[in-house]
């Protein structure tokens, strides 16, 4: 299943509501994850089930969406959410990720 | 606290191969999927496969049969990947990540393997 994300980089200031959004090529039935990466580092997970956020990770990620559409916000933008975020679908064998949205500050 | 601890940076020649480790700690090593997966230096991630950790049970990205074979050691809580025939389409950054129902919930660090002659 092909994931595309958009946009591919982004830019925001501290302080912004920042949506990221993943669309699959085929329903996905809400097996949507998402995962920040920063640079040098593993990916993170943060929100699986498309809605359901993991421990530890702050309240202000939020995770949205149903069938074939997603969306990743961000509710008030912190210099340390600078990152590339990742979705993935776990709805078919093989799973696969977007190619990803690079978050800069502005 | 789960923790996945991988080998060191590996630089190896083409047509050579190569084995990477994933320690685990903090968790029943059998009762999870490990997975394995690639990044090139830039570039999106791919999955390569899965292993369960109960009965060594694999399941592999079509795309890398025949490049990758995963394979655990109970005893030690470690998971292995054997990657053949390297050549520079392999360089990479690979990671090893628990998996739970799909998606993946803990990752190693990674390890960066360059093959160069």
């Amino acid at each position: 299943i092909q994931m595309t994300q958009s946009p591919s980089l982004l830019s925001a200031s501290v302080g912004d509501r920042v949506t990221l959004s993943c669309k699959a090529g085929q329903n996905i039935n809400n097996y949507l994850a998402w995962y920040q990466q920063k640079l040098g580092e593993a990916p993170k997970l943060l929100i699986y089930n498309a809605n359901s956020l993991q421990t530890g990770i702050p309240s202000r990620f939020s995770g949205s969406g149903s069938g074939t559409d997603y969306t990743l916000t961000i509710s008030s933008l912190q210099p340390e959410d600078v990152a590339t975020y990742f979705c993935q679908q776990y709805n078919s064998w093989t799973f696969t990720f977007g190619s990803g949205t690079k978050l800069e500050i502005k | 606290e789960v923790q996945l601890q991988q080998s060191g940076a590996e630089l190896v020649k083409p047509g050579a191969s190569v084995k990477l480790s994933c320690k685990t700690s903090g968790y029943t090593f059998s009762n999870y999927y490990m997975s394995w997966l690639k990044q090139m230096p830039g570039q999106n991630i791919e999955w390569i496969g899965n292993i369960y950790g109960g009965n060594g049970g694999t399941g592999y990205n079509q795309k890398f049969k025949g490049k990758a074979t995963l394979t655990v050691d109970k005893s030690s809580s470690t998971a292995y990947m054997d990657l053949s025939s390297l050549t520079s389409e392999d360089s990479a950054v690979y990671f090893c990540a628990r998996a739970t129902d799909g998606y993946f919930d803990f990752w190693g660090p990674g390890t960066m393997v360059t093959v160069s002659s």
